[in-house]
């Protein structure tokens, strides 16, 4: 199984500061990476595909990049909606989809 | 507007079978995609469990692949998830979702259900 590891796994930040997750593969999984949004009671949200493209009517202070087994999520500047868990996951091993453990933003 | 919506029994007691229809709106099945099934116990992460096409053709997560079963059916516009031999491990909120062929992404979800394994 690839395994993903998210850092880090909880985060304090401040509306309008610019945010980094990263997300790392335990082998190359080209761009086959998506990070999703989840809200408390909710169901996650598509926010990146393929490791950098935005999802249709995702916000562009969303950004992906990375590429192997090195990710990141950029949120440029955090708006008070932002606040949520974060998640990445990997689709290039099918079958065996696996998601990183999560990183919770919230509020400092 | 694609939506999808999970229903089944919100109790299941140990030992027995998971069952659950996810049903499919604004979309036709048959049109392509994959669609899919995905958990989370409370307070932790996602765990995808598996994924059929309207083929019929399946892929399943090895590690839950022996107790799964994920089934179609294109005239009602539903999937359906089948679990066996469950144990307190698989209280979870399950969801259904799209996903995308190429990306393997899951664009639309469902809004969840919650299967409590308990006697």
């Amino acid at each position: 199984d690839i395994q993903m590891t998210q850092s880090p796994s909880s985060l304090s930040a401040s509306v309008g500061d610019r945010v980094t997750i990263t997300c790392r593969a335990s082998q190359s999984i080209s761009s086959y990476l998506n990070w999703y949004q989840q809200k408390p009671g909710k169901a996650p949200k598509l926010l990146i595909y393929a490791a950098s493209s935005l999802q249709r009517g995702v916000p562009s202070r969303f950004s992906g990049s990375g590429s192997g087994t090195d990710f990141t999520l950029t949120i440029s500047s955090l708006q008070p909606e932002d606040f949520a868990t974060y998640y990445c996951q990997q689709s290039n091993s099918s079958p065996g989809y696996t998601f990183g453990q999560g990183t919770k933003l919230e509020i400092k | 507007q694609v939506q999808l919506q999970e229903s089944g029994p919100g109790l299941v007691k140990p030992s027995e079978t998971l069952s659950l229809t996810c049903t499919v709106s604004g979309y036709s099945i048959s049109s392509g995609y994959f669609w899919g099934w995905i958990r989370q116990p409370p307070g932790k992460g996602l765990e995808w469990i598996g994924s059929i096409y309207h083929s019929g053709s399946t892929y399943y997560n090895p590690s839950l692949k022996s107790r799964v079963t994920i089934s179609v059916d294109t005239s009602k516009n539903q999937f359906s998830l089948k679990l066996s031999s469950v144990t307190a491990a698989d209280t979870a909120v399950y969801y259904c979702a799209r996903e995308d062929v190429g990306t393997a992404s899951f664009d639309y979800w469902g809004r969840g259900a919650l299967v409590t394994v308990s006697s």
